[in-house]
């Protein structure tokens, strides 16, 4: 079955850290491209970061910089790592597929792992 | 502010149709194909169109999808309760260097 199961929310102080990660099963983390996703409380999807099948990054302008996604093919997961943590990255992360012969579509998503910034 | 443009909220009533619409400009709708997406209350998003107007396999042909220039629409025909959630389009967009959603649109079934 095809799926993707993210892990590694909570709470964390503004200025902290904190690693998500999204396992994935049933095809190759390292053959597509991978997005997150995230939604803040009551709010709209904002995607955050992709890794292309080639290894190249990208990043919204409200992550770049301290915001970096890796994959280790090995394990098929996908990271999320969040430095520099403010109030406003408290969201919903998902981890996303995206197929490019589906227009870069997200067709296959995680459940979402919380995340909380606060003191 | 979303890059890409939709009324917060839609309504109908069973068995009606009902269309959503995503404005965007050149940068994005205008040279993209855009994807739609339904999320139920509480779950995560789930992929309804795909290149404008395509249906994943599982995906009723109640809902199509259509893009003219710098906006995209979203038909629901026959609506039914099951179909009252959150519907975003989403694109990517040159002028950003990333993939943008737009707002949101919650559709209540009467």
């Amino acid at each position: 079955e095809v799926q993707l199961v993210e892990s590694g929310g909570g709470l964390v102080q503004p200025g902290g850290s904190l690693r998500l990660s999204c396992a994935a099963s049933g095809f190759t983390v390292g053959s597509n491209y991978m997005s997150w996703v995230r939604q803040a409380p009551g709010k709209g999807l904002e995607w955050v970061s992709v890794i292309y099948s080639g290894g190249s990054t990208y990043y919204a302008d409200s992550v770049k910089g301290r915001f970096t996604i890796s994959r280790d093919i090995y394990k098929n997961t996908v990271y999320l790592q969040m430095n520099s943590l403010r109030a406003e990255d408290t969201a919903v992360y998902y981890c996303a597929r995206q197929l490019t012969i589906w227009g870069y579509a997200f067709d296959i998503w995680g459940q979402g792992t919380m995340l909380t910034v606060s003191s | 502010q979303s890059v890409l443009t939709q009324p917060p909220s839609a309504s109908g009533t069973p068995g009606q149709r009902v269309t959503i619409s995503c404005s965007g400009s050149s940068s994005n709708i205008g040279s993209n194909s855009v994807n739609w997406y339904q999320q139920l209350p509480g779950t995560a998003p789930k992929l309804l169109i795909y290149s404008n107007n395509q249906r994943p396999s599982g995906v009723p042909d109640r809902f199509s999808g259509s893009k003219s220039g710098t906006s995209a629409s979203l038909a629901i025909s026959g609506l039914q309760s099951e179909d009252e959630a959150d519907y975003y389009c989403a694109t990517w967009d040159a002028s950003l260097n990333g993939w943008v959603f737009g707002g949101g649109t919650k559709l209540t079934v009467l």
